[in-house]
């Protein structure tokens, strides 16, 4: 019973470059989402996969950003072309289903820093 | 649109004490679920307590319990007995339920908890 895990922990890069950051879900959880935390702010929605309908993208804060999920596995979210202010945490939280009841679980996240 | 609502944006509180942590909530749904998160410094987000709106009771789950009055849109989290160990940032956040293009969980802004010895 492994929790969600991401990685990688740390990134540093470049300003311009791309980064993929990758997240295994807990096996069989068909709820997959995508946080970015500034910090010392909150959790600001990205993305939602859910099971097999289309995902929510309404969090992705620019063209730059985006994010797959083959089935109920491993989710890239992507970011092309990095500015300082992508630097933040990404989390990614997995559930089991898309009921509103339940609950959804936190990988430890990638801590981005864009130099 | 779905909105969470903390206004304490930090509170000290004396070890041993209980702690009140506000939490409102807008949503036009009948259906949803509502969720405290512990962040401690180390960054790892920890589920505290769940209410789902048509749960007659409020939850509790060991120091930590809800009070949650719907008419008024309010789920707060209360902690008994603080402990050091509950110094850290707490989100408050909700799912909405049968509409699922909008059951995406929405967070606050969090609140952050400081445990004096």
């Amino acid at each position: 019973g492994a929790g969600v895990s991401q990685s990688p922990s740390n990134k540093v890069t470049e300003k311009g470059k791309d980064v993929e950051l990758r997240c295994d879900p807990i096996s069989g959880h068909t709820a997959l989402y995508w946080y970015r935390q500034r910090l010392g702010q909150g959790l600001e929605f990205l993305i939602y996969f859910q099971g097999n309908s289309a995902p929510d993208k309404s969090g992705l804060p620019s063209d730059r950003f985006s994010a797959e999920r083959t089935g109920e596995s491993v989710s890239t979210l992507t970011i092309q072309r990095t500015q300082q202010e992508d630097s933040a945490v990404y989390l990614c939280a997995s559930s089991g289903t898309t009921s509103f009841t339940d609950t959804q679980y936190f990988g430890p996240g990638t801590r981005l820093t864009v130099l | 649109a779905q909105k969470i609502t903390q206004t304490q944006p930090g509170m000290f509180v004396q070890e041993k004490e209980a702690v009140t942590l506000d939490c409102t909530y807008d949503t036009s749904d009948q259906s949803y679920g509502l969720f405290w998160y512990k962040q401690p410094s180390s960054g790892e987000m920890i589920f505290l307590i769940y209410q789902g709106s048509y749960d007659e009771q409020n939850a509790t789950e060991g120091r930590y319990s809800l009070n949650f009055q719907k008419a008024r849109k309010s789920a707060n989290l209360v902690i008994s007995a603080s402990q050091l160990g509950d110094s850290a940032m707490y989100f408050c956040a909700m799912r909405e339920g049968l509409r699922s293009s909008a059951s995406k969980i929405i967070f606050g802004s969090g609140t952050r908890l400081s445990i004096r010895p």
